[in-house]
């Protein structure tokens, strides 16, 4: 049974770019949600997809923004990348039943933006 | 909104030794509460959770975490650490967030370093 895979698993951009990640979540699971965590620092909400909607959103700007297709992968999308966008960047899934309060992890991608 | 405090950036223990990581959340309603472990580099390994019922839930890896409702805490324990056991750990509270979804808040983490 495959977990949580992310691609690539590491990047380097310059400040202005755009950049996508992309996720693909445990067999059985169809929410994504996204969270980018800086060094030092736990992991923060950016967005979660259900049904290829946005469901719920954290304090992140319109930057960033994704996608969710109909096998439930995902991607992360930033735009204008700043510096401050280093960081990693970790997909987690989740199932609407039964135990949809658990998420699952995938390696996560590593950005740096320089 | 809701939580999570961890209180210990960094602890160090010797091998064989008992260990207790500390995490107190705020949540204005039933908390669902979660500890993760991440090595360098690594993403998030879920341990253990708590949804409802026995306070005292049973990890992997021998971990365990109680839940105190008094307290608002959730405190991470393990009984003779291994060398293995260094990582980072990471408490976390799912909020309901609507529509049946729930997005998880997290501390700073718990660096735990282990002396051979």
């Amino acid at each position: 049974d495959a977990g949580v895979t992310q691609s690539p698993t590491h990047l380097i951009k310059t400040r202005g770019q755009q950049v996508t990640l992309r996720c693909s979540p445990k067999s059985g699971h169809d929410t994504v949600s996204w969270y980018q965590q800086a060094l030092g620092q736990g992991p923060q909400f950016i967005f979660q997809y259900y049904e290829e909607e946005e469901r719920q959103r954290g304090n992140f700007p319109d930057r960033f923004s994704g996608h969710q297709y109909p096998n439930y992968s995902s991607e992360l999308n930033v735009n204008a990348l700043l510096l401050g966008d280093s960081a990693l960047y970790l997909c987690a899934s989740s199932a609407l039943r039964p135990d949809k309060e658990t998420q699952y992890f995938g390696p996560g991608t590593r950005l740096l933006v320089l | 909104a809701q939580s999570v405090t961890q209180p210990d950036i960094h602890i160090t223990v010797s091998e064989g030794a008992s260990l207790e990581l500390r995490c107190n959340y705020s949540y204005g309603a039933t908390p669902y509460l979660f500890w993760y472990v991440q090595s360098p580099g690594q993403g998030l390994q879920l341990l253990l959770k708590y949804f409802s019922g026995d306070t005292l839930v049973q990890g992997i890896k021998g971990f365990e975490a109680e839940f105190k409702r008094s307290q608002s805490s959730f405190n991470l324990r393990k009984p003779s650490v291994h060398w293995s056991d260094a990582a980072e750990y990471f408490c976390a509270v799912a909020a309901y967030s609507g529509a049946g979804s729930y997005q998880l808040t997290f501390g700073k983490g718990t660096k735990l370093s282990v002396i051979p």
